[in-house]
């Protein structure tokens, strides 16, 4: 069983750009979500997606969006980046109906803004 | 959204029981309480899950009194290689049929020999 890959590990960007992360999910899996945890910090819920519709959303301006595609696996976009977003973004899988938050963590893509 | 609170710091000795506990005074009737570790540079790892009373596996046990509004994570016997970052989750199926998950700041645990 495969676990939750995530890419790009670490990437630099400058402010106003915009950064695309992807997600691959565990095994069996059909529910997507994603965190950002900044230095220090407790992971920040910032959506989740199941059947490729967003079902969750954390306290994130519009700028935060994202995609499930059909074989579950996921995007997180960012537009217009700014210095605060720099963070560990985590993007975690689990199965709907099987144990509400039992989340499978990939290790995540640190991003740092300029 | 339920807000969530733990400490920030417990030091233990190898061999003790180490009892982590989190208050989630706002907590709805859907919420689940999810517990999980933390190694640096890694995700998040699930620990144990609970709705209400208590629930215990094969690494911990978690406590959840009557009215939900804390619960507590027992790790017993720690060892040198349990000195982590402990978080507590709690979240659900809103009302409006969406989904609210709010993790905890962390409870840094060190074990030491």
């Amino acid at each position: 069983e495969t676990g939750v890959t995530q890419s790009p590990t670490h990437l630099i960007k400058t402010r106003g750009q915009q950064v695309t992360l992807r997600c691959s999910s565990q095994s069996g899996h059909n529910t997507v979500s994603w965190y950002q945890q900044a230095l220090g910090q407790g992971p920040q819920f910032i959506f989740q997606y199941y059947r490729e519709e967003e079902n969750g959303r954390g306290n994130f301006p519009p700028r935060f969006s994202g995609l499930q595609f059909p074989n579950y696996s996921s995007e997180l976009n960012v537009n217009a980046l700014e210095l605060d977003d720099s963070a560990l973004y985590l993007c975690a899988s689990s199965s709907q109906g099987s144990g509400a938050n039992v989340l499978t963590f990939g290790a995540g893509s640190r991003l740092t803004v300029l | 959204l339920a807000k969530t609170t733990q400490p920030i710091s417990m030091d233990s000795y190898e061999g003790q029981e180490v009892n982590i506990t989190c208050s989630h005074n706002n907590i709805a009737t859907n919420d689940y309480i999810t517990w999980y570790q933390q190694f640096p540079s890694q995700g998040p790892r699930f620990i144990i899950q609970g709705y209400k009373t208590k629930v215990t596996n094969e690494v911990a046990s978690l406590f959840i009194p009557a009215d939900r509004k804390s619960s507590t994570l027992s790790l017993p016997r720690v060892s040198l290689s349990d000195t982590a970052v402990y978080y507590c989750l709690v979240g659900g199926l809103g009302r409006s049929n969406d989904y609210k998950l709010s993790f905890g700041a962390g409870t840094t645990v060190t074990v030491r020999a």
